[in-house]
Formats: C-alpha cells, sequence, structure tokens
C-alpha cells in the first residue's frame, strides 16, 4: 500500500526558508514523478511543481521560479520542497502527490501546514 | 498561469445527479485527455476520483464519471449521497508550460 508521509507544521518568519519533506513507501519509489501543491486557507489547489525521481530533474511553476528548489533522496525514499524569501501570502498546506502517470495525482501526503507570520 | 473555471458551488437532494463543470482552453482541457479530478473533505488531502477524462481508480463508486466537450470538463455524480460532500477540483496538462494547472474548485452541497 502507497503511502506519502510529510514533515510537521512550522512556522517561519517573513523573508525565512521553509524545507518540508515526504517520505514514500509502498511502490519503487525511482518508477515515478512526484508533484507539489499547495491550497491558502479557503483557496483551491496551487501546483508548485514537479520532480522526476530517477534523474533528480525538477521543473516549476513560473511564479516560483527561483523562490523554490525540489530535490529528493532516493536511499530513503525522500523527496523534499524548500520555498525561500516566505511572505506571509505563502501560507498555504502544502501537499506532495505521486504522478500516476498522466499528470494525475493518485497518491497524496497529508499536507503540511505552514505559516508565514511575524 | 489561470486557474481552470469551476462554479464556486453546487447543491443537489440525496438521490439526485449533479454535475460540476471545470472549462479551460484549447492549450488545456481542451486539447488533451489529461483531466483529473479530485474530492477533498475538509481537512483532508486530495482524493483522486477521475483521470485521463473519463477513468475511475480502483475503488471510486460508479456514481461518480467523467466527460468533455470542447475546452469544458463535466463530473457528474450521480445518486447522490451525504458523503459526497465535499470540495471538487479538476486539474489538466497545459501545453501552455508543459505542466499541470488546477481549477478553484467546487463546494458541494447535499441538501
Amino acid at each position: 500500500q502507497v503511502q506519502l508521509v510529510q514533515s510537521g507544521a512550522e512556522v517561519k518568519r517573513p523573508g525565512a526558508s521553509v524545507k518540508v519533506s515526504c517520505k514514500a513507501s509502498g511502490s519503487i519509489f525511482t518508477d515515478y514523478y512526484f508533484h507539489w501543491a499547495r491550497q491558502a486557507p479557503g483557496q483551491g489547489l496551487e501546483w508548485l511543481g514537479r520532480i522526476i525521481i530517477k534523474s533528480g530533474d525538477a521543473g516549476y511553476e513560473q511564479k516560483f521560479e527561483g523562490r523554490v528548489t525540489m530535490t529528493r533522496d532516493t536511499s530513503i525514499n525522500t523527496v523534499y520542497m524548500e520555498l525561500g524569501s516566505l511572505t506571509p501570502d505563502d501560507t498555504a498546506v502544502y501537499y506532495c502527490a505521486r504522478d500516476g502517470g498522466n499528470f494525475d495525482f493518485d497518491y497524496w501526503g497529508q499536507g503540511t501546514l505552514v505559516t508565514v507570520s511575524s | 498561469q489561470s486557474a481552470l473555471t469551476q462554479p464556486a458551488s453546487v447543491s443537489g437532494s440525496p438521490g439526485q445527479s449533479i454535475t460540476i463543470s471545470c472549462t479551460g482552453t484549447s492549450s488545456d482541457v481542451g486539447g488533451y485527455n489529461y483531466v483529473s479530478w479530485y474530492q477533498q473533505h475538509p481537512g483532508k488531502a486530495p482524493k483522486l476520483m477521475i483521470y485521463d477524462v473519463t477513468n475511475r481508480p480502483p475503488g471510486v463508486s460508479n456514481r461518480f464519471s467523467g466527460s468533455k466537450s470542447g475546452n469544458t470538463a463535466s463530473l457528474t455524480i450521480s445518486g447522490l449521497q451525504a458523503e459526497d460532500e465535499a470540495d471538487y477540483s479538476c486539474s489538466s496538462f497545459t501545453s501552455s508550460t508543459n505542466f499541470v494547472v488546477f481549477g478553484g474548485g467546487t463546494k458541494l452541497t447535499v441538501l
């Protein structure tokens, strides 16, 4: 059974960075792509980017370019999303999700609340 | 990249059918059969309900179905049940970025 387990909630000051982890189990980690999305309070989902586990290549939504970095550690089946230069507008629940094949996200992490406040 | 357009809310009574629309452009919904639908209960992670416009993952009720006409995809839920009350979001591959775009989400209320 596939499971994605994310790291815990974070509180950050404006201007800081946050790094969220997502540990996968129950499937062959390197066979998949993983995505990150976020959901601000009361808002819809917003796609941040995607990482190809086998190569480590990452692609990002243009509005986050230069501020987001996605990496992976295949030795521990974990992907990471680091977002820098945080502002209060980055307050959201951040999700990792596995790509089932055609940009359909078949398994999701439980979400990580990131709060940015002075 | 603009979000796909969904109605903010829809409602229906138990046993009825409802349809949620997801409107994009020829660069996303209209151009590719890579539309997905997600159900999200409050405080929970999204759950994949439909992928590739019409396909249901294992374990998803056949009361949920997907379709597409032109630049608009639709999710239909038949035989509404109280447990269907949730937020529903669509997503699509987009050739504008070669990545993904989400809809704004629709709140379904079961009366």
